[in-house]
Order: C-alpha cells, then structure tokens, then sequence
C-alpha cells in the first residue's frame, strides 16, 4: 500500500530563511506525488505535482519539490519564505487501488515569524 | 471565479438532527469527493462519485450518506450527527478518476452541540 510520512508536525522559520518541508513516501510501483497547502479554515490548494515527468517541480508562490527516487523522498522548498507562507502543507500520494484515490500525509504546520 | 463552491461555510447542528452540507462545480467534472477533516488531522476520504456511480470508502460510517442529482452538485447528508462528527468537510472534484489533480472547495465547518 501507498503511504506517505511528513517528518516534523511544526517548522518555524524567520522571513527570508529558506523553507524546507520533508515527504517521505512509501511505494512498489513508481508514485504521483502532490503538495498542498491550507490556509485556516479554508480548503486545500494545489502547490505542485510529480507524475513522472521532470524530477524537479515548480509550483506557485515560489514552491519546488525534487523527486528522489533513491531516497523515496519529494521535500517542499522555498528559498526565501513570507509571512503568507504560514499555513498547513500536506504531502499526498496517488493509491493505486483500481481507482486512483489520493492518500494524504499527517500535514506540517509552517510557522515564519518576522 | 470560484469552481467548486460549498455552502455553507459554517454549519451549526444539534446532537442527532439530520444535517445537510451541500457542494456544486463549474469545472464539469465527472467525479466529486466528500473528506473529513478533523483538527489537526490529514482529510479523510469518505466517499466518492463516479458520474453517478457511488462509492463508499470501507470505514466511512453508515451515518454519512450522499446525493448527487446531476453533474454540477453533491450533497453530503448526516443522519444523526453525534459530537464525533464535527470536522471541516471538504469537497472536492477532479475529471477524471485516473487524474487524480483534485481540485477542493472552501470547505464547511460543521459544529455540532
């Protein structure tokens, strides 16, 4: 089965410092792999995804994630976060189980302080 | 600009009293999704649709029920809501079921007293 594990419920960064989120996945056939954030009380928007195409993604708001096959690892950057980055980042995994059902990670928690 | 709207935004329910959350879309796609979120917790898929087909995840309690008269709208009905149910409830759609790009709405947050 499909999983994917997000090390660290909380990250804390200052302005400016560079964002770094960890998703780690766990799959027997090669993955699509999702980032999404949420804001507070609102719904989840698509950052970027990997569908085996590039290993190096970009999304919006300055977001990339490199796919790493020899470490089953797709990590969220930013080189230089805003204070409009704090919200909650889940990493997602396709389940391949006849239909195509996304599995989310537990979610990491940005925290950028001035 | 809005391609799938959820109404309402907050939901207030008494213990055990029927609840309905509602959903609709611009995008026209063929499949929509009810998730439970609860704090601090990744979204939970409950169910499903394909076109009309209906698909119910395993665990999903039978409390939850859904409708989906047509394309563009989906309902996600709680028939006796118990202080376990409040959550943020999240719809979602995506076109197809192999393209898994799924797009949510705003979500409503359901308090049950």
């Amino acid at each position: 089965a499909q999983s994917v594990t997000q090390l660290g419920s909380h990250v804390s960064v200052s302005e400016g410092a560079l964002v770094l989120l960890r998703c780690n996945y766990s799959s027997s056939v090669p993955p699509y792999l999702f980032w999404y954030v949420q804001y507070p009380n609102q719904g989840l928007q698509l950052l970027l995804k990997y569908t085996s195409a590039a290993t190096l993604v970009k999304g919006i708001n300055g977001f990339e994630a490199e796919f790493k096959k020899s470490e089953t690892s797709f990590h969220l950057t930013k080189p230089s976060a805003h204070m409009s980055d704090a919200a909650e980042y889940f990493c997602a995994v396709v389940m391949n189980t006849g239909f195509q059902k996304l599995v989310f990670g537990t979610g990491t928690r940005l925290l950028v302080s001035p | 600009d809005a391609m799938v709207i959820q109404n309402p935004r907050y939901q207030v329910t008494q213990f055990g009293k029927p609840v309905t959350l509602s959903c609709s879309q611009t995008l026209n796609h063929n499949v929509m999704y009810w998730y439970q979120q609860k704090s601090s917790q990744a979204p939970k898929l409950l169910f499903h649709y394909y076109d009309k087909d209906f698909n119910n995840e395993a665990d999903t309690p039978d409390n939850f029920q859904s409708r989906r008269p047509n394309t563009s709208f989906c309902f996600l009905d709680i028939r006796s809501p118990g202080l376990g149910d409040a959550a943020m409830y999240l719809c979602a759609t995506s076109r197809d079921i192999v393209n898994t790009e799924a797009f949510f709405g705003q979500g409503t947050r359901l308090t049950v007293v």
